[in-house]
């Protein structure tokens, strides 16, 4: 079945550490996008990335950095100059901008600080 | 500034009632309008679109969603609720190209 999967589902980090999430799709999606979930706060657009070899920032990108080499992968790096990166993680894809069918997520990283 | 507006942190309803999750946005032009629902510790599943048409669109597991564009309001309705509908639920709205912004969202309890 064609899907996002993202690992991995639980991460823990010290302080001045950097950790990288996965996310690999085989829907084919052009558009990968990376958001963070803070409760009560919906969902924030991290990076997104439209091409290979192409990615734009989103609204809370700082701390945050991401390569896109391949179509099916957009790992996402928490660099240690995210001074609270305690959050869920959710990478998606969308066939083109996704206007006509939406995004389709992964499960999710939740990372926490310890 | 362009914004979505999910009015209600927690709706509570009874199992067999009908249930609205109410939505409303600020954009210019004519956005794309999207349902999504969240299961704990799980990434959002679409549900439901609204591009254009008719004003009231079906989506997924019996839910409904009604466009009214005067009140620029987008509310995700359901005939019938079930204990399964209980879920955190977002409304999104496409602002074009790869823009889009989610509400803050809304936590459905249905109770048996």
């Amino acid at each position: 079945d064609g899907g996002i999967t993202q690992s991995p589902k639980y991460l823990f980090r010290k302080e001045g550490q950097n950790v990288t999430l996965s996310c690999e799709q085989n829907l084919n999606h052009d558009a990968m996008y990376w958001y963070r979930q803070d409760p009560g706060q919906g969902l924030r657009l991290i990076y997104y990335s439209q091409i290979v070899n192409d990615f734009q920032k989103g609204d809370i990108a700082e701390g945050y950095s991401v390569s896109r080499e391949k179509k099916e992968s957009f790992p996402l790096t928490v660099t240690s100059a995210q001074k609270n990166p305690t959050a869920f993680y959710l990478c998606a894809s969308s066939m083109g901008a996704g206007g006509d069918y939406g995004y389709t997520f992964g499960s999710g990283t939740r990372l926490t600080v310890v | 500034a362009q914004s979505v507006a999910q009015p209600e942190d927690q709706v509570n309803v009874a199992e067999g009632n009908p249930l609205t999750v109410k939505c409303t946005y600020s954009v210019s032009g004519n956005p794309y309008l999207f349902w999504y629902v969240q299961y704990p510790n799980r990434g959002l599943q679409f549900l439901l679109k609204y591009i254009t048409g008719d004003n009231l669109v079906k989506g997924s597991y019996g839910f409904e969603a009604e466009f009214n564009k005067s009140q620029t309001s987008f509310h995700l309705k359901k005939p019938s609720a079930l204990v399964s509908d209980s879920a955190l639920y977002f409304c999104a709205v496409r602002l074009g190209g790869f823009k889009t912004i989610f509400g803050a969202g809304t936590r459905l309890f249905v109770k048996a």
